[in-house]
């Protein structure tokens, strides 16, 4: 396993037409997070999943966008209708926590999939 | 103002200088990250760090609870330390990180 992978790396779409990113985690972690970061900004966090289950949202994840794991294993990441505002890296990240309680592991990053929307 | 500040948003030095990056915080944590993001978006995760202090190779990382404050020193800084490095909290209670803006890291020869 050599990490978490994101695909595509590149999506360039018309404003209006969805799209779907995913993202495959290293394999026994077992909490994937999204996150989006636009040009000169930190990242923002979107969701994350504790196995199949989604644990948490911000209010940032409108709804247009959908968020899935559902295997616990990989996640998609779907944008319905994008805008150009949609316009930024998605990052995936993920991590392992091992019990209730516990602190969960150093997060491990994809390398991103940018989204231009036109 | 934002959850999590950094300063200085951007910072230029020559090789082999000792460089400090700040990060403040106004909310209370459960753990604080600094990661580094080198250009094209790949993000490596650096520390994880709830108290006091660690170290890793030329990199040291600390973090002071009871002044909301952290900070990461790179010494004996070299070209291929150039990067933005960026902190980020959990909040207590939740486990969606709040990320500061960044510290654009340039270290020239």
């Amino acid at each position: 396993d050599t990490g978490v992978s994101q695909d595509p790396r590149h999506k360039i779409t018309k404003r209006g037409q969805n799209v779907t990113f995913r993202c495959d985690p290293i394999s026994e972690h077992n909490r994937l997070y999204w996150y989006r970061q636009t040009l000169g900004q930190g990242p923002e966090f979107l969701t994350y999943f504790q196995n199949e289950a989604q644990l948490e949202k911000s209010r940032l994840l409108s709804n247009r966008f959908s968020a899935e794991r559902p295997k616990g294993s990989f996640s998609t990441l779907e944008i319905q209708r994008t805008e150009q505002g949609d316009s930024a890296m998605y990052l995936c990240a993920s991590s392992l926590r091992l019990f209730v309680g516990a602190g969960a592991n150093v997060l491990t990053f994809g390398a991103g999939s940018r989204l231009t929307v036109l | 103002k934002n959850e999590v500040e950094q300063s200085p948003q951007n910072l230029t030095a020559q090789e082999g200088e000792f460089i400090t990056i700040n990060c403040s915080y106004s909310v209370g944590i459960s753990a604080l990250h600094w990661l580094q993001q080198h250009p094209g978006g790949g993000i490596v995760s650096l520390f994880m760090l709830s108290s006091g202090k660690k170290k890793h190779g030329r990199l040291i990382a600390t973090i002071n609870i009871q002044e909301k404050h952290s900070s990461l020193h790179i010494t004996a800084s070299h070209p291929r330390d150039s990067a933005v490095y960026i902190c980020a909290v959990r909040r207590g209670g939740a486990d969606g990180l709040t990320f500061g803006k960044g510290t654009h890291l340039i270290i020239q020869p």
